[in-house]
């Protein structure tokens, strides 16, 4: 099975930071990554499909990118309701998620 | 607008089992593969796993973790799923969630609010 690695696991910013997640797959998946965002007590959300195409609904804020075994999701100017936990999700059978990275407030 | 709700959880001692059903709506249900994702009280995401539609054959991959042990089945008359959980470990206490699978692109683009199954004697 592929296995998910994010970095970090968890980041404290502030409103109206940069915040880049980084997620790796133990071997090339293309462009099979999605990202979800959770908040607590909440169902994730999708806001990344194939890597960098945005979920309709999802702010512009997040993109995504990469291919092969690296990716990216990046949030360009930091919200306050963008404090949550953001998993990527390898999209191969079988279906992985990595660890989570908890986005909190500095 | 897509509702995808679960039921079926609560409480069951270890070896029994247990059936979730998933009530959807809003979209085509026959037309889209469907998901099960767990997550342990203050832990992270695990697929457990999927069932195509029927157009691919409606089969279902599992993952390693629960393969033998759960069922995923559809009623495309009723727009219901289940996961049929049988000889329950305490290690599979969860909420479980429901999920509706983007079509070609195997990510989970509409989520249920989740139902808890606690394993416990």
């Amino acid at each position: 099975d592929i296995q998910m690695t994010q970095s970090p696991s968890s980041v404290s910013a502030s409103v109206g930071d940069r915040v880049t997640i980084t997620c790796r797959a133990s071997q090339g998946i293309s462009s099979w990554l999605a990202w979800y965002q959770q908040k607590p007590g909440k169902a994730p959300k999708l806001l990344i499909y194939a890597a960098s195409s945005l979920q309709s609904g999802v702010p512009s804020r997040f993109s995504g990118s990469g291919s092969g075994t690296d990716f990216t999701l990046t949030i360009s100017s930091l919200q306050p309701e963008d404090f949550a936990t953001y998993y990527c999700q390898q999209a191969n059978s079988p279906f992985t998620f990595g660890p989570g990275t908890k986005v909190d407030i500095k | 607008e897509v509702q995808l709700v679960e039921s079926g959880g609560g409480l069951v001692q270890p070896g029994r089992s247990l059936r979730l059903s998933c009530t959807a709506s809003g979209f085509t249900f026959g037309d889209y593969a469907m998901s099960w994702v767990r997550q342990a009280p203050g832990k992270g995401l695990e697929w457990v796993g999927f069932i195509r539609s029927k157009a691919y054959g409606g089969t279902t991959e599992y993952a390693a973790s629960v393969k033998g042990r759960f069922t995923i089945s559809r009623d495309d008359s009723k727009s219901i799923a289940y996961l049929q959980m049988n000889s329950l470990k305490t290690e599979d206490t969860a909420v479980y969630y429901c999920t509706k699978i983007q079509l070609w692109l195997y990510s989970f683009d509409y989520w249920g609010q989740g139902t808890l199954v606690t394993v416990s004697s």
